[in-house]
């Protein structure tokens, strides 16, 4: 069966510090990856996405960016966080065009 | 842009009433998905819709696609504390990505 890890759950970083969160899937492969953000009581933005190696798809200028080694991990990046990039952090996979599956998430804290 | 508007954003009923959140689309979709988030964690897929007019149903859960493929509703009978939680409906425009709504925020006063 597929499972998809995300980590770390939480995490709190003062601004200017860089950020990395990463993201695999097992069962599967060549899934579409994507990263979403949730600020508290909000819906769901994407930022990422990926539909193969090395392919990424930006959905919102901003401080963060991603990148996709391996065909099932995807990692989230920033060189200087913001306060402005606190919130709920979501991966996400789904074979084509069906439901998605999210990670456990992680809430990550600027401070 | 591609939207997908979701009413109400929040929703208080009494345990044992009825929920309705709907789900609205300009443009017409190839299918649409609905999710749950219980607070705290993390959305779960329910179900995915794709016919025009199509009806599904899960226990105390109907869901159904409008003709036209631009709305969809979702309908919990007889409420339990259960069922707290954002309601996500997702839709695809036919790319690879889907659009999320605003989400329907149901609380239950036991």
């Amino acid at each position: 069966s597929q499972t998809i890890h995300q980590w770390p759950a939480t995490l709190v970083q003062p601004v200017g510090s860089p950020l990395s969160l990463e993201c695999t899937v097992e069962g599967t492969s060549n899934p579409n990856l994507y990263w979403y953000r949730q600020a508290a009581g909000r819906g769901l933005q994407l930022l990422f996405y990926s539909v193969g190696i090395g392919q990424i798809s930006s959905e919102v200028p901003q401080n963060l960016s991603a990148s996709r080694p391996q065909d099932r991990q995807f990692i989230l990046s920033s060189k200087k966080l913001l306060l402005s990039d606190s919130g709920f952090y979501l991966c996400a996979w789904s074979p084509r065009v069906a439901g998605y599956t999210f990670g456990s998430g992680t809430r990550l804290t600027v401070v | 842009g591609q939207q997908v508007m979701q009413i109400p954003q929040y929703q208080h009923v009494q345990e044992g009433e009825d929920f309705t959140t709907y789900c609205n689309s300009s443009t017409t979709l190839s299918n649409i998905q609905w999710y749950k988030q219980r607070p705290g964690g993390h959305p779960v897929f329910l179900i995915q819709l794709v016919k025009s007019g199509e009806v599904k149903k899960q226990k105390r859960l109907t869901f159904q696609f409008g003709e036209a493929k631009k709305n969809s509703s979702l309908h919990i009978t007889a409420t339990q504390t259960t069922d707290v939680g954002t309601y996500f409906c997702a839709g695809y425009f036919g790319n690879e990505k889907l659009t999320f709504g605003t989400g329907t925020r149901l609380t239950i006063i036991p």
